[in-house]
């Protein structure tokens, strides 16, 4: 079967740096990607990762083990803005397939 | 527009009824998917299309869910039969034809079923 886990929520205050880890069970992999998705809208891409090591993209990075079938999203210098859901989601089949998606992971950032 | 585009953006049905919910994708995206979201959840997958043809439709919950992409643009997600649990956001996302990049999906806002 498929399962992808993450913790439900988060809390963290601003300027602080946190990590959303992410595991996965795919009958393949071809790719973990992280979406970031305010209340109310529309998810929006923020890293992929196909090869072991680290993706740095400013504030955010995102880390992935495929031995380990585990990944991280690693946020720093946390904004209130960075308040939102998370998604971590696995490409287990050929390039364009459907992504599967974990539950998501809240993130609240107080002042 | 640039984006992807979703109607209706609300939809409030009747048990029972028939919905038709629509998406537009990003020009040039040959690649189209529906997923569903419930309040808490992450994207469910329902369909995925690679030109007119659906490449993957093993996420539809029954057959009172059909989608077309008759010209391999526009699409349209159909609901027969409404049942209160189909209340969800409908997502759509498309991509480009991937080799060569991420194939990372662009949604579109979402069309919100609400069947009382």
């Amino acid at each position: 079967g498929q399962n992808i886990d993450q913790p439900t929520e988060m809390t963290a205050t601003e300027g602080a740096i946190v990590q959303i880890n992410c595991t996965y069970q795919t009958s393949g992999f071809n790719g973990l990607f992280w979406y970031q998705q305010h209340a109310g809208e529309a998810p929006t891409f923020l890293s992929y990762n196909v090869l072991d090591g680290l993706e740095e993209k400013g504030r955010f990075s995102s880390f992935l083990s495929r031995s380990k079938g585990y990944s991280y999203l690693l946020l720093k210098e946390l904004q209130m803005k960075d308040s939102a859901s998370y998604l971590c989601a696995v490409r287990n089949g050929q390039a364009g397939t459907a992504l599967i998606f974990g539950k998501g992971t809240t993130l609240s950032v107080s002042s | 527009g640039a984006g992807v585009s979703q109607t209706p953006s609300n939809k409030v049905t009747e048990k029972g009824k028939y919905v038709e919910l629509r998406c537009d994708p990003i020009s040039g995206h040959t690649a189209l998917y529906w997923y569903r979201q419930s309040l808490g959840q992450g994207p469910e997958f329902l369909i995925y299309f690679q030109g007119t043809g659906a490449a993957d439709d093993s996420g539809l919950p029954n057959d009172r869910f059909f989608a077309v992409r008759p010209e391999g643009s526009v699409s349209t997600l159909k609901i027969q039969r409404t049942e209160r649990g189909d209340s969800a956001v409908y997502l759509c996302a498309s991509s480009l034809n991937p080799s060569g990049n991420t194939g990372e999906l662009f949604f579109g806002e979402g069309s919100r079923l609400t069947v009382l």
